[in-house]
């Protein structure tokens, strides 16, 4: 059965940091890896989608990588600010299994 | 606006009643799927659809039921409410089965049984 977990749970950073975000999951056969962003009492927000092909994908100030063979993703986010404040969650298919996410708070 | 739209945005059920949550899209995708949303459990797939006439089981089915007549819509059935079924609920579309070219949610359901 896949399982998918995010490290950190929780994340304060000031604003202009950059940072990672992780996921892993334990089924390296997957058909690809979507990274989301969630607002509080919001639905989801797709951020990144990466193939089982690919190792990485870009969409502005975000990168996400992904590494099949150790069955892990990092998001990469440059110069943070404020209004990146949000739950983030990364989710592998078939079946789209979600890990528990990734709350971020960029201070001002 | 292409997307997916679940309608109500916010439902209270007495416990035994029975409702139906909307969801319909109009990106022409073959797959959909649902999912709720609980505190420190993350989101669970309820049930899922491939194309019109097919529907399958997901994590945790037991309460819900599910139809599709058509490509655009994918109504999800709560039969008898339980205040164990008060959660978020999430509507997701896919063009392919396999998520190969991502999914799209709505906006989302909160449901409170009491």
């Amino acid at each position: 059965k896949q399982e998918v977990t995010q490290i950190p749970a929780a994340l304060s950073v000031p604003e202009g940091e950059n940072l990672v975000l992780n996921c892993s999951f334990t089924d390296s056969a997957i058909y690809n890896l979507q990274w989301f962003r969630q607002d509080p009492g919001k639905g989801l927000t797709s951020l990144l989608l990466i193939q089982s092909s690919q190792r990485e994908q870009t969409s502005g100030r975000l990168n996400a990588s992904l590494d099949k063979s150790s069955g892990r993703s990092t998001l990469y986010i440059a110069a943070s600010q404020p209004g990146d404040s949000a739950t983030y969650l990364c989710a592998v298919s078939p079946g789209l299994i979600f890990g528990q996410g990734t709350t971020l708070q960029v201070k001002p | 606006n292409a997307g997916v739209t679940q309608t109500p945005k916010f439902q209270v059920l007495k416990t035994g009643q029975s409702m139906t949550l909307q969801c319909a899209q109009d990106m022409n995708h073959e797959y959909m799927s649902w999912y709720r949303q609980d505190p420190g459990m993350g989101l669970r797939l309820i049930h899922y659809s491939v194309g019109a006439g097919i529907t399958d089981q997901g994590e945790v089915p037991n309460g819900y039921n599910v139809s599709r007549s058509t490509t655009e819509d994918f109504p999800l059935r709560l039969l008898s409410a339980a205040p164990s079924q008060t959660s978020v609920y999430f509507c997701a579309s896919s063009y392919g089965g396999g998520g190969g070219y991502g999914y799209t949610f709505g906006s989302g359901t909160r449901l409170t049984v009491v």
